[in-house]
């Protein structure tokens, strides 16, 4: 079966650090690209961030540029966000999807239940 | 990076037809044919219903259909079903300096 499981939401304070993984299984990880989407209490859902197969391209939305890092490590088919100097606003359930097929472009076709990420003093 | 603009909710009785409309720009909907359609419940993950503007894949019902004119994509659902209630949201990839992906603000579908 096809599946993916994040982990590691919680509640931060403003300007603390946070890392969410996201376990895949069921598809051949390292020829498929990954990303991560989130959405926030009462609102829409907004796409966070993109990682390439091996890692070779990485695209951020502008509103986490220079705030968080996309990773993976194929050989533990484990996708992360490192996020840093997180804002109230940050607060959201994350999802790690899969594209369709290799590229940004391309649809998600497979997604995790999503972790709750809480911002908050 | 501006989102999609799309209807806050949208109805109809069963068995009918509705359309939900997505509205962008010419550099995105209107620049690319990777507009795709999400189907989320209360509490699940959205599930991809409509890819590359009409294509459904595998399980989707094909009650479930796609169409783009310009820069609004649409979304329409033929003989309405309770099941089909659920927020619908569209997106699209914009190519420029900075490859991204921008959602709609969602839609609410509420079958009376």
């Amino acid at each position: 079966e096809v599946q993916l499981v994040e982990s590691g939401g919680g509640l931060v304070e403003p300007g603390g650090s946070l890392r969410l993984s996201c376990a895949a299984s069921g598809f051949i990880f390292d020829t498929q690209s990954m990303n991560w989407v989130r959405r926030a209490p009462g609102k829409g859902l907004e796409w966070v961030s993109y990682i390439s197969s091996g890692s070779s391209y990485i695209f951020y939305a502008d509103s986490v540029k220079g705030r968080f890092t996309i990773s993976r490590d194929n050989a533990k088919t484990s996708l992360y966000l490192q996020m840093n100097s997180l804002r109230p606003e940050d607060t959201a359930m994350y999802y790690c999807a899969k594209n369709r097929l290799p590229g940004v472009h391309e649809a998600f076709d497979i997604w995790g239940q999503g972790t709750m990420v809480t911002v908050s003093s | 990076q501006s989102a999609l603009t799309q209807p806050a909710s949208v109805s109809g009785s069963p068995g009918q037809s509705i359309t939900i409309s997505c509205t962008g720009t010419s550099s995105d909907i209107g620049g690319n044919n990777y507009v795709s359609w999400y189907q989320q419940n209360p509490g699940k993950a959205p599930r991809l219903m409509i890819y590359e503007v009409s294509n459904r894949p595998s399980g989707v019902s094909d009650r479930f259909s796609g169409s783009k004119s310009g820069s609004t994509a649409s979304l329409t659902i033929s003989g309405l079903q309770a099941e089909d209630e659920a927020d619908y949201y569209c997106t699209s990839y914009i190519s420029s300096s900075s490859h991204y992906v921008v959602f709609g603000g969602g839609t609410k579908l509420t079958v009376l």
